[in-house]
């Protein structure tokens, strides 16, 4: 199983700012098959990235995905207000698919 | 639009079981997977199985096979989750959500809106 470890566990930011996210895998991921998802309360989780660096149809292009082998990155360019929730990281690479333990991205 | 559709809450006492249903709409239900997510009370996003609308083959995570069914009824492009031995730490919230593979379990672009499984005696 290829356990993803999802830095770092909370991030305080200010709107406007920046917000660089990391997931390291305790195994090369397959053909940079990792996907970013962002879940608030109450509400379903979101694809925003999928392919490590492919936009989801409808996200914006403040968020970008990078990184292969064991690291990848998500980014959020001009934090809003809207942003704030918890970001998954999740491959789908090798079976079984697995999720990070999360990242809480929260207003400072 | 795309939309799955998930059945409402319920209770159960531990060693039941629970059927959680899914109702697609908006695709083409043969093209795609189902996967079943769930998250407890406080804790991450949980992977628990995929099964394809195409033919009906599955994969599920190790720790819960032998309780988990998954199934799916291509007439009314309904899927379903059936988990059995219920226990305390099932409780949770959750989640069919579209898979873009129909032959092996990817990531899901659509998502349920979740379905609140309490077990408690």
């Amino acid at each position: 199983e290829i356990v993803l470890t999802q830095f770092p566990g909370t991030l305080s930011l200010s709107p406007g700012g920046r917000a660089t996210l990391s997931c390291r895998a305790s195994q090369s991921v397959p053909s940079r098959n990792l996907a970013w998802y962002q879940h608030k309360t109450d509400q379903a989780p979101r694809l925003l990235i999928y392919g490590a660096s492919s936009r989801a149809t409808g996200i914006p292009d403040r968020f970008s995905g990078s990184g292969s082998g064991t690291d990848f990155t998500l980014t959020i360019s001009r934090l809003e207000a809207e942003d704030f929730a918890v970001y998954y990281c999740q491959q789908y690479g090798g079976s079984p698919v697995t999720f990070g333990q999360g990242t809480r991205l929260e207003i400072k | 639009q795309v939309q799955l559709v998930q059945s409402g809450a319920e209770v159960k006492k531990p060693w039941a079981s629970v059927k959680v249903s899914c109702k697609t709409s908006g695709f083409t239900f043969l093209n795609y997977g189902i996967t079943w997510v769930r998250q407890a009370p406080g804790q991450g996003l949980e992977w628990m199985g995929w099964i394809s609308g195409y033919n009906g083959n599955t994969n599920f995570k190790p720790s819960l096979q032998g309780r988990l069914t998954m199934t799916t009824d291509t007439s009314t492009n309904t899927a379903y989750m059936e988990l059995r031995s219920l226990r305390s730490d099932d409780t949770a919230v959750y989640y069919c959500a579209r898979d873009t593979s129909d032959f092996w379990s990817g990531y899901q672009d659509y998502w349920g809106q979740g379905t609140l499984v309490t077990v408690s005696s």
